[in-house]
């Protein structure tokens, strides 16, 4: 069965670092998101991306954040200069179109900032 | 601000019960809805998708929608101890193409 597949799986930084996390989308899927959870806390949205662009964000996805789809196959978060706040749970998301389909995720990347 | 809400738990129910899980939500053009699981420390997982008044079963699950109440339900008959999770309700915007997940509710089914 075809998955959303991430790397990697736990990321360590120190504050102000950058890191960048990694996704390969299901491969006929045409959208996707990136969605973060800190620990204990509920599922938020921070972009949605469609056609090599970004179609929506949230209030939390400023100018710390970036999103890439450097090819084909990969789509990729930066955070450029983190913070602690920063650290949860972050997931990669595609579905095949748009709001009445169905959003399949990736297993995550647990980002510690330090 | 579009809002999902759910009870948090946890709810306990037996083994072998009915479990029923209850969500609201606040934009009222809302169109489709979804119950993910997600076990502790791990990605949520699509059970069930509902997209008109009524109810959609399928297999133990069944999901019930009532858009004039804005309201959904997921009822899960014959409880097993492996649908112990968060059970996590979510709807689509109106505008865009985000989903909007309510906080969830912790399941727990004792044996």
């Amino acid at each position: 069965e075809p998955e959303v597949t991430q790397t990697p799986s736990h990321q360590v930084t120190q504050m102000g670092q950058e890191v960048i996390l990694r996704c390969v989308p299901i491969s006929n899927h045409l959208y996707f998101y990136w969605y973060r959870q800190i620990l204990g806390q509920k599922v938020e949205f921070l972009v949605s991306f469609y056609n090599n662009e970004i179609s929506e964000k949230s209030e939390i996805f400023d100018d710390q954040f970036s999103v890439e789809r450097p090819d084909g196959s990969n789509f990729t978060l930066k955070i450029r200069s983190t913070k602690l706040e920063d650290s949860a749970m972050y997931f990669c998301a595609s579905s095949l179109g748009t709001d009445i389909e169905k959003l399949f995720f990736g297993s995550g990347t647990q980002l510690s900032v330090l | 601000q579009k809002e999902v809400e759910q009870n948090s738990g946890p709810l306990s129910v037996p083994e072998g019960a009915i479990a029923s899980l209850n969500c609201t939500y606040s934009d009222r053009g809302s169109q489709s809805f979804f119950w993910y699981r997600q076990y502790s420390g791990k990605s949520p997982e699509l059970i069930m998708s509902i997209y008109s008044n009524g109810d959609k079963e399928d297999g133990r699950f069944t999901a019930q929608l009532n858009k004039a109440s804005q309201y959904v339900s997921l009822l899960i008959r014959d409880s097993q101890p492996s649908d112990s999770a968060t059970y996590l309700c979510a709807v689509t915007a109106v505008e865009g193409q985000n989903f909007v997940f309510g906080p969830g509710t912790r399941l727990s089914v004792l044996p």
